[in-house]
């Protein structure tokens, strides 16, 4: 079956734009989960969506948005970009929590760059 | 608030030997702890993970052990071989659905 997939696979923006990155999960995975890694900060997360809601959200300003539709896809957005937000953005779904032993299954990511 | 501590950050062993990495995490309510390999261009993939009621967990040259008292979790991987080189991170659930990740360690497996 088709694993999860992040659109687009790599993005340049300058400084101030906005940003949005799509993630569409595994089919009938309802758990879509954000993270952004970079070297110094290594993987941190972002926010987690289960059925169209955001149950969880990590430390990141509000310029992070993230929204889950109703087929389970989710996009994530980034307003008024700065340099320090370039880096790999990881989606990673799952049949519902993680810490239930459901799987979580990770993209490839998108590579963003603010130049 | 949450972390996890992971050691060594860079691990370089000879191939057939073992190799072990450790986390500590601070979130007594966290339950749920994989671990992943990333290799390189690609997302992190999992390659096993432990609950809180489990003390210890093998899958073939892989192995998890978990302390919950010490909040202290490893991976061992017996018999590495050159494919084994990635970085691996551990990581720790909370509540169901917030992860925290360990800052991974990449390791090198010299044939």
């Amino acid at each position: 079956k088709a694993g999860v997939t992040q659109t687009p696979r790599y993005l340049i923006k300058t400084r101030g734009q906005q940003v949005t990155l799509s993630c569409s999960p595994i089919s009938g995975h309802r758990s879509v989960s954000w993270y952004q890694q970079t070297p110094g900060q290594g993987l941190q997360f972002l926010f987690e969506y289960f059925s169209e809601t955001q149950r969880n959200k990590g430390n990141f300003p509000g310029r992070f948005s993230g929204r889950q539709f109703s087929n389970s896809r989710s996009e994530m957005n980034v307003s008024t970009l700065e340099l320090g937000d370039s880096a790999l953005y990881l989606c990673a779904s799952s049949r519902s929590n993680p810490g239930q032993g459901a799987e979580a299954f990770f993209g490839q990511g998108t590579r963003l760059t603010v130049v | 608030g949450e972390n996890v501590e992971q050691h060594p950050s860079t691990l370089s062993v000879q191939e057939g030997d073992s190799a072990v990495i450790k986390c500590t995490y601070s979130d007594s309510a966290s339950n749920y702890f994989p671990w992943y390999k990333q290799e390189l261009g690609k997302g992190p993939q999992l390659i096993i993970d432990i609950r809180s009621n489990v003390g210890e967990k093998k899958d073939q040259r892989i192995a998890v052990t978990l302390n919950k008292t010490a909040k202290h979790f490893s991976l061992h991987i017996t018999e590495t071989q050159p494919e084994d080189s990635a970085v691996y991170f551990c990581a720790a659930v909370t509540g169901g659905f917030k992860t925290i990740f360990g800052a991974g360690t990449r390791l090198f497996v010299k044939a």
